[in-house]
């Protein structure tokens, strides 16, 4: 079955520093998404990538899919405070029908 | 209204009790899901909904027995749970299937004891 990694685990940054988490697939996938979920709470959409090579901006955010739709990343420039949570990249296969979700990426940030 | 509502948030129950855990939205949305996640661990998808039939059910034990009374609700029963059940479970709901942003609830924290 389709499988999604996600790398690193964990990530400690000094806040003001950057981060990059990475997402990998074992297939092709039609899209992908990512989420951030806080401490105690629950997924909360971000973006959804479709387009081969697409990037896409979202203020200190910038996301990445791959040329050959089978990886993903997530660049967050300047880190805050209120960065912290997990990050996770899910795949959307071809056949449309499920999400998978990575591993997830935790970060923290000192202050 | 872009929420989605869970009932109860957080929820202790015996090995032996019958427990139902409720999702609502008004959205529109026509799939509707649940996921279990424990900690630090990714939510791991249950089952699906789409235009309230059952799609997917991600072979879960049927001591887990979904049900989707119309398109707006959808219930999770529990009965002879095992500790290890113990976990967060989210539902979620999205336009169609997958293809557009999932809106997940807070989710219930379940414990089984």
């Amino acid at each position: 079955g389709q499988q999604v990694m996600q790398i690193p685990q964990y990530q400690h940054v000094q806040e003001g520093e950057d981060f990059t988490t990475y997402c990998n697939s074992s297939t092709t996938l039609s899209n992908i998404q990512w989420y951030k979920q806080r401490p105690g709470g629950h997924p909360v959409f971000l973006i959804q990538l479709v387009k081969s090579g697409e990037v896409k901006k979202q203020k200190r955010l910038t996301f990445q899919f791959g040329e050959a739709k089978k990886n993903s990343s997530l660049h967050i420039t300047a880190t805050q405070t209120t960065d912290v949570g997990t990050y996770f990249c899910a795949g959307i296969s071809w056949a449309g029908n499920m999400l998978t979700f990575g591993g997830g990426t935790r970060l923290m940030v000192k202050p | 209204d872009t929420e989605v509502t869970q009932t109860p948030k957080h929820l202790v129950m015996g090995m032996t009790n019958k427990k139902s855990l409720k999702c609502e939205q008004h959205m529109g949305h026509r799939a509707m899901y649940w996921y279990k996640q424990k900690a630090k661990k990714p939510p791991e998808l249950m089952f699906v909904y789409s235009y309230e039939k059952l799609s997917i059910n991600e072979s879960v034990p049927s001591r887990f027995s979904p049900e989707c009374p119309n398109s707006s609700l959808l219930n999770l029963h529990l009965h002879a749970l095992q500790p290890e059940d113990s976990a967060l479970y989210l539902c979620a709901s999205s336009q169609f299937r997958t293809n557009t942003e999932a809106f997940f609830g807070q989710g219930t924290r379940l414990t089984v004891v």
